[in-house]
């Protein structure tokens, strides 16, 4: 089955220790994205990828990190260095070129429930 | 700066009653805009979109209909089901092609 998907679907981690939240798609996507979510709120933008090895940062980039060496793959790796990293990440993709109703919407993996102890 | 904005939740309905949410937008240009779906511990699930101007989207039972002239995409479903409870997000694709999201609105349907 074509999809995303998201190791692990919850993950605790103590303060001062970096973790990695891993998303792989095999849908064919360029663009790749991540989000964070926190109750009662929309989702913010962390960082985004459109193409392998290249990545920008979103409205929420501070103390997270990310890499796209392969199209398929995209980790985040939530540092020491984030303040409040409790929260629901998700990870969405979409096609890139193409006309507007075919690339413009994108799709999300099932997400990872972080949890600092 | 493109943003959405989604009536104050959470709402509660009866089975099989009227539902309607929502949601007015501002951004420059000509965006899409979608209606997303959040089960319990889920990611979101696309529900509906429409890309230009009177486009009307539908999924469901679902609907939503673009209109420019009033800047909206409001959901609506004439027939709730207990299988419909759940959170709901509108969104737009602005020029700068990242989504933008209300903030969501939780949906609750007794039996």
């Amino acid at each position: 089955d074509g999809g995303i998907t998201q190791s692990p679907k919850y993950l605790f981690r103590k303060e001062g220790q970096n973790v990695t939240l891993s998303c792989e798609q095999n849908l064919n996507h360029d663009a790749m994205y991540w989000y964070r979510q926190d109750p009662g709120q929309g989702l913010r933008l962390i960082y985004y990828s459109q193409i392998v090895n290249d990545f920008q940062k979103g409205d929420i980039a501070e103390g997270y990190s990310v890499s796209r060496e392969k199209k398929e793959s995209f980790p985040l790796t939530v540092t020491s260095a984030q303040k409040n990293p409790t929260a629901f990440y998700l990870c969405a993709s979409k096609r890139a070129g193409g006309s507007k109703t075919s690339t413009d919407t994108q799709y999300f993996g099932p997400g990872t429930r972080l949890t600092v102890l | 700066g493109d943003s959405v904005t989604q009536m104050e939740g959470p709402v509660t309905l009866s089975e099989e009653a009227f539902l309607t949410i929502n949601c007015t937008y501002t951004a420059t240009g000509y965006p899409s805009l979608f209606w997303y779906v959040q089960y319990p511990g889920e990611g979101l699930q696309l529900l509906l979109k429409a890309t230009k101007a009177d486009d009307k989207g539908s999924n469901k039972g679902f609907e939503a209909t673009y209109r420019k002239e009033t800047t909206s995409f409001h959901l609506e479903k004439g027939s709730v089901q207990v299988s419909d409870s759940a959170v709901y997000f509108c969104a737009l694709n602005g020029a700068n092609s990242k989504l933008t999201f209300g903030k969501g609105i939780t949906l609750s349907v007794r039996p």
